[in-house]
Parts: C-alpha cells; sequence; structure tokens
C-alpha cells in the first residue's frame, strides 16, 4: 500500500477556506486517493475520491498534482460544523476476493479545527 | 431511510465475559467491516467479509469473531480472550466488488470493561 503523510493539525477561520495537505510519494498509478472525516465520536463519512483529474462534489474539492504524489483537500466555506479529523487514504479500487487489496487503511490524520 | 446502523452506542462488559455488539445495514451492500478505534488512533480492521457466509480476519483479529449468515448483518463478538477491549468499534459496508472503496459507516459503539 502507499503510504500518506499528513500533519497532525491545522485551524481554519471560519468561513475561509480551508486546504489539507496529503504527500502519497509512493502511490501506484492504479491507486485512488480517498478523503474522509470523523467528527468527534462519530463514524467516518466519505468526502471524496480521485484518480487523476481534480473532483468537485458538494462537500469538497480534490486537487490531485500531475505527477500524483500529492493531493489537497478544499473545503470552499469553513464552518464550525467541519471541525474533524480528516484522513486521507490510498487505495486499489475494487475488492480481490479472499484478499485485502479491497479495505481501507486509516491513518491518524489531520485534525481541524475551525475557529469563529 | 437507508443506512447503516449499529446498537449498542455503549456496552459494558465483566472481566471473562463474552459480548455482540450489532450492526445492521439496508443498503444491499455486499461487503461489510469491522474496525476498532482507541483514543486519539487511527482505525485498524478487525474482520471484513466481502459476500454471505464467507468472512476473513483482518489486522488485529485476535480475541474477536463474527458471523455473517444474512447480506444485512454482520455481528461482532468479543470474547473473553481479547485482554484489552475498551475502545469505539465502527462497522462499515461497501457496495460490492466493482467500483469505487466509499465505505458507509455506522455511528460506533463504545466498549467499556468494568
Amino acid at each position: 500500500d502507499a503510504k500518506t503523510t499528513q500533519p497532525p493539525s491545522m485551524d481554519c477561520a471560519e468561513g475561509r477556506a480551508a486546504n489539507l495537505p496529503c504527500n502519497h510519494s509512493t502511490i501506484s498509478g492504479n491507486e485512488y486517493v480517498y478523503w474522509y472525516r470523523q467528527i468527534h465520536s462519530q463514524g467516518p463519512q466519505y468526502i471524496i475520491h480521485g484518480l487523476k483529474n481534480n473532483e468537485t462534489n458538494e462537500m469538497a474539492s480534490l486537487i490531485i498534482t500531475e505527477d500524483r504524489k500529492s493531493s489537497t483537500l478544499i473545503l470552499p466555506h469553513a464552518t464550525l460544523r467541519d471541525t474533524a479529523v480528516y484522513y486521507c487514504i490510498v487505495r486499489v479500487a475494487g475488492v480481490n476476493y479472499g484478499g485485502s487489496q479491497g479495505n481501507l487503511i486509516f491513518g491518524k490524520g489531520t485534525k481541524l479545527s475551525v475557529k469563529p | 431511510d437507508g443506512g447503516i446502523t449499529q446498537s449498542p452506542k455503549y456496552l459494558f462488559r465483566k472481566e471473562g465475559q463474552n459480548v455482540t455488539l450489532s450492526c445492521e445495514q439496508n443498503l444491499n451492500h455486499d461487503a461489510m467491516y469491522w474496525y476498532r478505534q482507541d483514543p486519539g488512533q487511527g482505525l485498524r480492521l478487525i474482520y471484513y467479509s466481502q459476500i454471505v457466509n464467507d468472512f476473513q480476519k483482518g489486522d488485529i483479529a485476535e480475541g474477536y469473531s463474527v458471523s455473517r449468515e444474512k447480506k444485512e448483518s454482520f455481528p461482532l463478538t468479543v470474547t473473553s480472550a481479547q485482554k484489552n477491549p475498551t475502545a469505539f468499534y465502527l462497522c462499515a459496508s461497501k457496495l460490492g466488488a466493482e467500483g469505487t472503496e466509499t465505505q458507509y459507516f455506522g455511528p460506533g459503539t463504545r466498549l467499556l470493561v468494568l
């Protein structure tokens, strides 16, 4: 598995954009970048994923560098409810029956604190 | 509403006792997972099941057991062999073999040892 490196914590002012970086320098060509977040004492929530192209949905945007060795999750207008731990995960898509390729590996993530 | 549910929210275990955590989903997902989370740490995989009547050990399966008799249900038993069971337990499900790794998580069960 490609490993990811994220800063342990970040602060962001309410209403401003939150830019969360992730390094994945050993990512393979068939590995996607996934982002999840976990609000305190709740289950993780899927945010977005991408392979090569930048992606955007109603929650966030994902910017992947051309060499795919790093990415940035952007929350365009952070609110207090966005305070959470954000996990960057790289994984091959699809399941290898009988193997563990389809499983997600969660590290410690980045604790984002949105402040008023 | 479609979703994944876990019960109970809090569970207390006495020394030497087996306890079972419930996980149910009505998303028609094939794959289901159990994770353990300790304070300040990421998630670690205990067991997973990609299809009914089949399941595989994850990274920390010792002291745990599971069953997958129905597509909707994937209960986890924490046995007395698990010496440090106090943790936050999370269940997740995923549509199937094809497509992305988008897993949907339940709200979690917090297990405490008395």
